[in-house]
């Protein structure tokens, strides 16, 4: 069975950095074609695609938010890190990690999401 | 980036009818060697995460009734939902995954109960 858990602050206040943990079990982040992502979702909103790490460290972002934003993964812990700097009241949102789609080969759909973590960010 | 438009931005269909839900990409997602349309449904409901319903544009994920299909190719799909039962109420999302991230989704579509 395959699941997916985010855990975090769930409030920061402006100006600071946010590290989000994505922990997931039913699958290898070392097995090739593996990929977890990260969207973010502002209350009452579309879901906005972050960032997305493979199985072989290849990372990719949205250039929206490139320079803020840093993924990486600990395959020990099973765990995806997302971690996204300089917060603005305007990040407050839901962020979700997900897992990409499998179809006789792996592909960037989400097949797999986890509950949600709210952020707040305020002073 | 590909940009995904949805249409409309709501609607309310009465219970038992054909709700139908459209998604248009700012250029093609099908990738013309495998002809395959890079192109996901997904259902949202209140305090929910996205749900999967359907991949390669027309493909039901496994557990999705089949009342949910997708149809379309290039740079125009469409979702419908035939026989609308209570539990469809959600929100519904189109995203590409096609060539290089980031792999958009549209603004979302409100379905509601006449």
């Amino acid at each position: 069975q395959i699941t997916l858990k985010e855990s975090g602050p769930t409030l920061v206040k402006p100006t600071q950095t946010l590290t989000l943990t994505c922990t997931f079990s039913g699958f290898s982040l070392t097995s090739s074609g593996v990929g977890v992502g990260w969207i973010r979702q502002p209350p009452g909103k579309a879901l906005e695609w972050l960032a997305l790490i493979y199985w072989d460290d290849d990372k990719r972002y949205s250039p929206s938010l490139k320079s803020r934003l840093t993924i990486t993964k600990d395959t020990s812990k099973n765990q995806v890190v997302l971690t996204m700097t300089n917060m603005d009241p305007v990040d407050t949102a839901t962020y979700y990690c997900a897992l990409r789609g499998y179809s006789s080969g792996w592909y960037s759909y989400f097949q797999h999401w986890g509950q949600g973590t709210l952020v707040t960010v305020s002073s | 980036d590909i940009v995904m438009t949805q249409s409309p931005d709501s609607l309310a269909v009465s219970l038992g009818e054909k709700a139908t839900i459209n998604c248009k990409s700012s250029q093609s997602v099908l990738y013309s060697s495998n002809n395959k349309n890079y192109l996901a449904w997904y259902q949202q409901k209140p305090g929910q995460p996205p749900k999967l319903l359907i991949y390669w544009a027309s493909t039901r994920e496994s557990g999705v009734p089949d009342r949910f299909s997708g149809s379309g190719s290039g740079t125009d799909f469409t979702l419908t939902i035939n026989s609308l039962q209570a539990e469809d109420v959600a929100v519904y999302y189109c995203q590409h995954y096609y060539s290089t991230p980031p792999y958009t989704f549209g603004q979302g579509t409100k379905l509601e109960i006449k």
